[in-house]
């Protein structure tokens, strides 16, 4: 079956440290992957995307993901956290079937 | 350009009667997803809707339905409401030429008394 997981459900990280957020995903081929990232109360707004192409991709607020086939794996990293990017990250995959499916999220909390 | 927008933002309602959700996509877009969050079970996709009609549905009961608008604008229903209905229902759209790009609006919250 295709799935998405996100084996972390809370990460907490100091502010300025680097951070990483594992996603992994379950399918024959290769899925278009997406990150988005939800603050309290907010609708998903999207962080990057992956199609093809260059594994390594840019995002908005200083966000990169890196895509690796070998493992299945999509991780979203940051070198540098900011107290502002305390919020719920969701990994997300289309597998051909026209909807998105996603992990079940990552809480980030930031301690200064 | 404005984004997708939803309406009502909050909306409370007890056990048996009928909730309904009102979205409107971004301008162009023609595909509609809807998607439930209650705490702690994520985001469970719920219905797609692109040029009127259903196109796929999740593992929902029947009591959970909508329809799409000739503007694309798009309601969600759901009937004969219980408690564990109460969530953060998510609207997004998506660009038919895009490769499965969604944008999301602020969700309406549904509390179920």
């Amino acid at each position: 079956a295709q799935s998405v997981t996100q084996p972390d459900i809370h990460i907490t990280v100091s502010e300025g440290a680097s951070l990483e957020l594992r996603c992994n995903y379950s399918y024959g081929a290769t899925p278009y992957l997406f990150w988005y990232v939800q603050s309290p109360g907010q609708g998903l707004q999207l962080l990057l995307k992956y199609f093809s192409g260059d594994t390594l991709v840019q995002g908005i607020k200083g966000f990169e993901a890196e895509f690796k086939r070998s493992q299945s794996s999509f991780n979203l990293r940051k070198p540098s956290v900011h107290w502002s990017d305390a919020a719920e990250y969701f990994c997300a995959g289309n597998f051909g079937n026209e909807k998105l499916t996603f992990g079940t999220g990552t809480r980030l909390t930031i301690i200064p | 350009e404005a984004g997708v927008t939803q309406s009502p933002t909050h909306l409370i309602k007890t056990r048996g009667q009928q909730a309904t959700l009102r979205c409107s996509p971004i301008s162009g877009h023609t595909s509609v997803y809807w998607y439930q969050q209650a705490l702690g079970l994520g985001l469970q996709f719920l219905l797609w809707y692109d040029e009127g009609e259903e196109r796929n549905r999740g593992n929902f009961p029947p009591r959970f339905s909508g329809r799409q608008f000739p503007n694309y604008s798009s309601e969600l229903n759901v009937n004969a409401l219980e408690l564990e209905d109460s969530a953060l229902y998510l609207c997004a759209s998506r660009n038919p030429g895009n490769t499965g790009e969604l944008f999301f609006g602020e969700g309406s919250r549904l509390t179920v008394l």
